[in-house]
């Protein structure tokens, strides 16, 4: 079965642009949820998407923003780019009601804001 | 604020030896408890989720004090394939809140 895909793996922007990245989960499952990973940290919590509705979101501004299709894929959309945006965007889906939390990751977009 | 804390090492282990990593939580209400592997410029995996009564799996064993807020990782036999960052990860409950991450720990094992 395939895993968490995200595209693209690696995009090189410019400040003030704007950047959408893909994520399709697992087959089955129905949450999805965004984290940043700037070098030498861990992930951090942006958003977390469950039956196309918001469910949790972490300290990020209002440049940041996600949506949810009906076949549970996702987009994480971030606009007026800062150099501090450029860090690794990882994917993560799970599947709620099964007693369980464990999350499982895609291999993430490298972005680079220049 | 919720936070993890590790000791981000890196620790430099020679291989067949033994490595025990530890990590605290604030979060008294946590709810789950992971450790995840993090190669370098790679997504982190799943190594094995955190039971309260402990759990081990092959070379691997988790524990949890809850009353001390605390996690450990205890690797035996280590293998040159067990150079990696560990991450400690925490979840506050039902997902909603995603899951809080330590900075990881580094261990290189060394031929």
């Amino acid at each position: 079965d395939a895993g968490v895909t995200q595209s693209p793996t690696h995009l090189i922007k410019t400040r003030g642009q704007q950047v959408t990245l893909r994520c399709s989960p697992i087959s089955g499952h129905k949450s999805v949820s965004w984290y940043q990973q700037v070098l030498g940290q861990g992930p951090q919590f942006i958003f977390q998407y469950y039956e196309k509705e918001e469910r949790g979101r972490g300290n990020f501004p209002d440049r940041f923003s996600a949506r949810q299709f009906p076949n549970y894929s996702s987009e994480l959309n971030v606009n007026a780019l800062l150099l501090g945006d450029s860090a690794l965007y990882l994917c993560a889906s799970r599947q709620p009601g099964t007693g369980t939390y464990e999350q499982y990751f895609g291999p993430g977009t490298r972005l680079t804001v220049t | 604020r919720k936070e993890v804390e590790q000791d981000p090492g890196p620790f430099n282990v020679p291989e067949g030896a033994t490595v025990a990593f530890n990590c605290t939580y604030s979060n008294s209400a946590s709810q789950s408890f992971f450790w995840y592997r993090q190669d370098c410029r790679k997504e982190p995996k799943l190594l094995m989720s955190v039971y309260s009564s402990g759990n081990e799996d092959g070379r691997f064993t988790a524990q949890l004090n809850r009353a001390s807020q605390y996690i450990s990782l205890l690797i035996r036999d280590s293998k040159l394939s067990d150079s990696a960052t560990y991450l400690c990860v925490v979840d506050e409950g039902g997902g909603a809140d995603g899951l809080t991450f330590g900075k990881g720990t580094h261990l290189i094992i060394q031929p």
